[in-house]
């Protein structure tokens, strides 16, 4: 059974670093099947996909349009983990944040395990 | 950017009813397409995948369909616990990766 455990900070000041990670059981941050995604939600903006980390022979990133001068997502073999670091936050960035696996056959399409999602809040 | 636009943003039914939840496509998705169910509190959940593909451990009560721009998430006889949000989500092949409907709210009538 996959499970994703997130971790990280629920409130963080404009202009600073929001950080969070996703910590992967029964799978690998490695996968050459898997992709590793980060999600937000607002009332705003809905649902709103950030960007993922995989491995295919190499890592390789996707971001979204909106966030990419400012996201960057690492993984960690070591610690079979991967972070979400959205640098310059402002209030508009206060949503809850998920991490999701995605890229798997038996999920085609969709993402089939998502962490329990964090609030963050941006205030000072 | 793919839009995905949901119909209706409420939809009231009673315990027993079929409820019939669309999804529209600004450009063809093929059949790269999911459903989602969310609750208060809690991530959203897989449902549906590659348009009709009903996720493990879903009940037979949720069904999918459509390709290309027109999908319909059905659910033949509504339970109590299937009151809830359900968002459309298309995959593509690049950024963005995922996009995602703005929800219909499935409310007790």
């Amino acid at each position: 059974q996959v499970q994703l455990q997130q971790s990280g900070p629920g409130l963080v000041k404009p202009s600073q670093t929001l950080s969070l990670t996703c910590v992967i059981s029964g799978d690998s941050v490695s996968s050459d099947r898997a992709t590793w995604n980060w999600i937000r939600q607002s009332p705003s903006r809905g649902l709103e996909w950030l960007g993922r980390t995989y491995y295919r022979s190499k890592w390789e990133n996707d971001y979204a349009a909106s966030v990419k001068s400012r996201i960057i997502i690492n993984p960690d073999t070591s610690k079979n983990h991967f972070s979400l670091q959205l640098n310059s936050v402002t209030p508009e960035d206060t949503a809850v944040y998920y991490c999701a696996r995605g890229g798997v056959a038996l999920a085609g399409a969709g993402l089939d395990y998502w962490g329990q999602g964090t609030l963050v809040t941006v205030s000072s | 950017e793919i839009v995905l636009t949901q119909s209706p943003a409420t939809l009231s039914l009673s315990p027993g009813e079929r409820a019939t939840l669309s999804c529209t496509a600004s450009q063809s998705v093929s059949s790269n397409l999911a459903w989602y169910q969310q609750k208060p509190g809690q991530a959203p959940r897989l449902l549906i995948y590659d348009a009709s593909k009903r996720a493990t451990g879903i009940p037979a009560r949720f069904s999918g369909s459509g390709s290309g721009t027109d999908f319909t998430l059905t659910i033949s006889s509504l339970e109590s616990e299937d009151f809830a949000l359900y968002y459309c989500q298309q995959r593509s092949s690049g950024p963005p990766a995922y996009t995602f409907g703005q929800g219909t709210e499935l409310e007790i009538k």
